[in-house]
């Protein structure tokens, strides 16, 4: 069965740096898109980034681009999202999520993990 | 950027039936899939191209599309549908995936 395990979140200063990782298992992971979603204490969902199932293809939300990289290690079946100059507002559940597809397009994400928390606080 | 707007609470009895909608501009032209999410868990995929259920959701569950607005419809409610539920799109034009605010149902 699909599994997704996230890991990396805990507490970090503002203004500092810190990685995810996401261990997929029971699917392809190199034939689907993966992404990030996050949700605020007590907010709703909120996508993050996405990377197509090669890596050539990536998309980010406005709110981390240029802070924040997604890539992928196909080899490994792994996820990651590395996350740099943190600030108070990206304190959140991070979850992994896979698409339905290879690459950005229309299906949901029929898949998630139990997401790990990231804390950024002084 | 594209907006999604859900109503944020929805209450009805057990064996009612509930109507969470989601307007969007033209959001008929998209395909809008349907999350439920209980606290402390992750989001569950509950509708999927507007109207399609995932294997293991209930016939209870059903979803329509049209103009400005998606409905997800849960038919006799029961107290265990009782969670957030959130819409969402790919905004092709921006490359961003967009939900909704969310909307909790809450079973009286």
């Amino acid at each position: 069965q699909v599994q997704l395990v996230e890991s990396g979140g805990g507490v970090v200063q503002p203004g500092r740096s810190l990685g995810l990782s996401c261990a997929a298992s029971g699917f392809s992971f190199s034939n689907y898109a993966m992404h990030w979603v996050r949700q605020a204490p007590g907010k709703g969902l909120e996508w993050v980034a996405l990377i197509s199932y090669d890596g050539n293809t990536i998309y980010y939300a406005d709110s981390v681009r240029g802070r924040f990289t997604i890539s992928r290690d196909n080899s490994r079946n792994t996820l990651f999202l590395q996350m740099s100059s943190l600030r108070a507002d990206d304190t959140a559940v991070y979850y992994c999520a896979k698409d339905v597809r290879s690459v950005a397009g229309t299906g949901g994400f029929p898949y998630w993990g139990q997401g790990t928390l990231v804390t950024v606080s002084s | 950027s594209y907006v999604l707007t859900q109503p944020p609470s929805v209450s009805v009895a057990p064996g009612k039936t509930a109507s969470i909608s989601c307007g969007g501009s033209s959001i008929g032209s998209k395909s809008v899939h349907w999350y439920q999410q209980k606290p402390g868990q992750a989001p569950v995929l509950v509708i999927y191209y507007d109207s399609d259920r995932p294997s293991g959701v209930p016939e209870r569950f059903s979803g329509s599309n049209s103009e400005n607005t998606a409905t997800l419809t849960i038919s006799r409610v029961e107290a265990g549908d009782e969670a957030d539920y959130y819409c969402q799109v790919w905004d092709g034009g921006s490359a961003h995936w967009v939900f909704g605010g969310g909307t909790k149902l809450t079973v009286l």
